[in-house]
């Protein structure tokens, strides 16, 4: 069956580097896209690819069915749910990581 | 910075009623998607909308769901007779169409909560 697999909370501390994997089992995607989620927002993609990259604070890793968001100096703001995404035809999406952070 | 927008931000209604739920995507986008996230779930995809037909559906959008996009700027959502089990989030999404579309972002709008009493 085609899903995404995340976990479901990560806990980390202000000024650490947090890291959020995923991995999927869509034979057929390719590409991994992040999203932030605030409640009451919408989804707002952070990185994206079928290749490492970065968007400021924000590195993403790649492997060919696992990738691993990264964000750099993590603040109290950036506690949120994050989205691992693939993508085939249709968007995939994982459960979503909630991201807490201690000050 | 272009966004989509979805009205209203809140529907509440009685089981057994219709709603349509409304979307304006980004205006040179050309596929159109809906998910929901229920409470505490995922989000699920229901649908996706391209050249005025749908172009892929998921188990869920069975034949008490349909879209449309009426004119050139909105793509709606109805949902014929409400269940309780309809009550959710529900995000539309645009994208445009970009030559090798692999990694064509999809656009988010903020979603419209539907509540089903």
């Amino acid at each position: 069956k085609d899903q995404v697999f995340q976990p479901s909370t990560v806990a980390s501390s202000e000024g650490a580097v947090v890291e959020i994997f995923c991995n999927h089992s869509v034979s057929n995607a390719y590409n991994f896209f992040w999203y932030l989620h605030f409640p009451g927002c919408a989804p707002r993609l952070l990185v994206k690819g079928s290749k490492p990259s970065q968007q400021g604070r924000y590195n993403m890793t790649y492997e060919r069915f696992s990738s691993s968001l990264l964000i750099l100096q993590v603040r109290e703001a950036d506690a949120a749910v994050y989205y691992c995404v693939c993508n085939f035809n249709k968007f995939y999406f994982g459960s979503g990581t909630k991201l807490n952070v201690k000050p | 910075e272009p966004e989509v927008t979805q009205t209203p931000s809140h529907q509440v209604t009685q089981m057994g009623q219709e709603v349509i739920l409304r979307c304006v995507p980004i205006s040179n986008h050309l596929y159109f998607y809906w998910y929901r996230q229920i409470l505490g779930q995922k989000v699920e995809f229901l649908v996706s909308f391209y050249n005025n037909e749908i172009s892929e559906k998921s188990e869920i959008f069975d034949d008490q769901f349909s879209v449309e996009r009426p004119d050139g700027s909105n793509f709606t959502l109805k949902i014929r007779s409400t269940k309780l089990e309809d009550s959710a989030m529900y995000f539309c999404a645009s994208r445009e169409r970009v030559a090798g579309g692999r990694t064509d972002t999809q656009y988010f709008g903020p979603g419209t909560r539907l509540t089903v009493l």
